[in-house]
């Protein structure tokens, strides 16, 4: 199985500041047939499903705020708030979609500090 | 638009068989390429997949879970069923289906990311 961490936990960052989550997954998820990373970041908040932020690592999502961007290749990877707003309080997670079983990070809890 | 939505038990005791029903429009599970595949969270913890199954009938099942778990459609009626059984207190999550499709991506065949999600339905397992 491909094991997806994030890092941190949590974090808290005052408005308009940046948030930076990383992912890590215990193998690569780079598909070298289309230079294509199989990976997906999502937005969730309380009591709503997961909300698609993010595909193929780097690609914003139709309607997705431009102050959300996913950088990183093979193993490594990155969710950047470019400016927090309040609305984006919520639990991040990235998502491996380049083999089965599927697997999901733990998720990071972004805060406003 | 696709949408999905879940359906089924809130309450289910020990050792019990859970079904529950995602009916979904948008789309059709009998046209080539789209898939419906489920995913479970346990309150307050992180998302962890199910099953799928294909518009081809393929199914694929998380492999901790693969004795316990039955993937079925009804293309007629735009449903996917799952079944789940003996369960478990350890089983109580909110239990989504979502939409996955597969795609050609520069020549390649892709398994694409689950999008949209149905609202989810919560289930407890307790005698």
């Amino acid at each position: 199985d491909i094991v997806m961490t994030q890092s941190p936990d949590s974090l808290a960052v005052s408005l308009g500041e940046r948030a930076t989550i990383n992912c890590k997954s215990s193998q690569s998820v780079l598909y070298s047939s289309n230079n294509k990373n199989y990976l997906a970041w999502y937005q969730q908040k309380p009591g709503q499903p997961p909300k698609l932020l993010i595909y193929w690592a780097s690609t914003r999502e139709s309607g997705v705020p431009d102050r959300f961007s996913g950088s990183g290749s093979g193993t490594d990877f990155t969710l950047t708030i470019s400016s927090l707003q309040a609305e984006d309080v919520a639990v991040y997670y990235c998502h491996q979609y380049y083999t089965t079983p599927l697997t999901f990070g733990p998720g990071t809890k972004v805060d406003i500090k | 638009q696709i949408t999905l939505k879940e359906s089924g038990p809130t309450l289910v005791k020990p050792t019990q068989t859970l079904t529950l029903t995602c009916t979904f429009s948008g789309f059709s599970l009998s046209t080539s390429g789209v898939g419906v595949g489920w995913i479970r969270q346990p309150p307050g913890k992180a998302l962890e997949w199910l099953a799928l199954i294909y518009w081809n009938d393929d199914k694929r099942y998380s492999p901790s879970l693969k004795s316990r778990l039955t993937i079925t459609k009804d293309t007629s009626k735009n449903q996917v069923v799952l079944t789940m059984t003996n369960m478990d207190p350890v089983d109580t999550a909110t239990y989504y289906c979502a939409h996955r499709s597969i795609t050609m991506v520069q020549g390649v065949q892709s398994h694409n990311w689950f999008d949209p999600w149905g609202q989810g339905t919560l289930v407890t397992v307790s005698s």
